[in-house]
């Protein structure tokens, strides 16, 4: 069974840092890994989308890594905004279920 | 191109009565996920529908289900509401493996 833990649980950095997310997921064998982004009481917004064929994706002030051989994505953040604030998810497709399994999540704050 | 749609965006109900949540995919999607993120517990996945049949569920009793019409829109009824159903559920709707979601819907039962 697939499980994906985030690390840490919440962050809360000045504006300006550079910043990095963890996510790591048990079983290797997965299809994609997606980072999204959820504002309180809302929906999910797709940031990036890593293939497991792929090592890293850019995506303006966003990179997001992939180790698949040791469970391992993470979520580069440059530059911190006010505005980055917010939870931020990984998930990861499996083999042929297709579902994504998400992890807990890091509530990220970028303060003044 | 318009995203994922669901409807409606907040829903009250008491305990024992039923829900019928409902999510429009995104044009050309013929896949439709359903996923439910209650307090504290994360987004867990309920059931996936793909060109009308369903394709894989979740761990969640009989009384979540679903069906998807020929559109490709989907509906989630939940029967004998209990309190602990209470959470945003989220649609999400794929082509190939991507999946894009909708905004949700909070369900509240009191």
């Amino acid at each position: 069974k697939q499980e994906v833990t985030q690390i840490p649980a919440a962050l809360s950095v000045p504006e300006g840092e550079n910043l990095v997310l963890n996510c790591s997921f048990t079983d290797s064998a997965i299809y994609n890994l997606q980072w999204f982004r959820q504002d309180p009481g809302k929906g999910l917004t797709s940031l990036l989308l890593i293939q497991s064929s792929q090592r890293e994706q850019t995506s303006g002030r966003l990179n997001a890594s992939l180790d698949k051989s040791s469970g391992r994505s993470t979520l580069y953040i440059a530059a911190s905004q006010p505005g980055d604030s917010a939870t931020y998810l990984c998930a990861v497709t499996t083999g042929t279920a297709s579902k994504l399994t998400f992890g807990t999540g890091t509530r990220l704050q970028v303060t003044l | 191109e318009a995203g994922v749609t669901q409807s409606p965006t907040h829903l009250i109900k008491t305990r024992g009565q039923q829900a019928t949540l409902r999510c429009s995919p995104i044009s050309g999607h013929t896949s439709v996920y359903w996923y439910q993120q209650a307090l504290g517990l994360g987004l867990q996945f309920l059931l996936w529908y793909d060109e009308g049949e369903e394709r894989n569920r979740g761990n969640f009793p009989p009384r979540f289900s679903g069906r998807q019409f020929p559109n490709y829109s989907s509906e989630l009824n939940v029967n004998a509401l209990e309190l602990e159903d209470s959470a945003l559920y989220l649609c999400a709707s794929s082509l190939i493996r991507t999946q894009y979601f909708g905004p949700g819907t909070r369900l509240l039962v009191l």
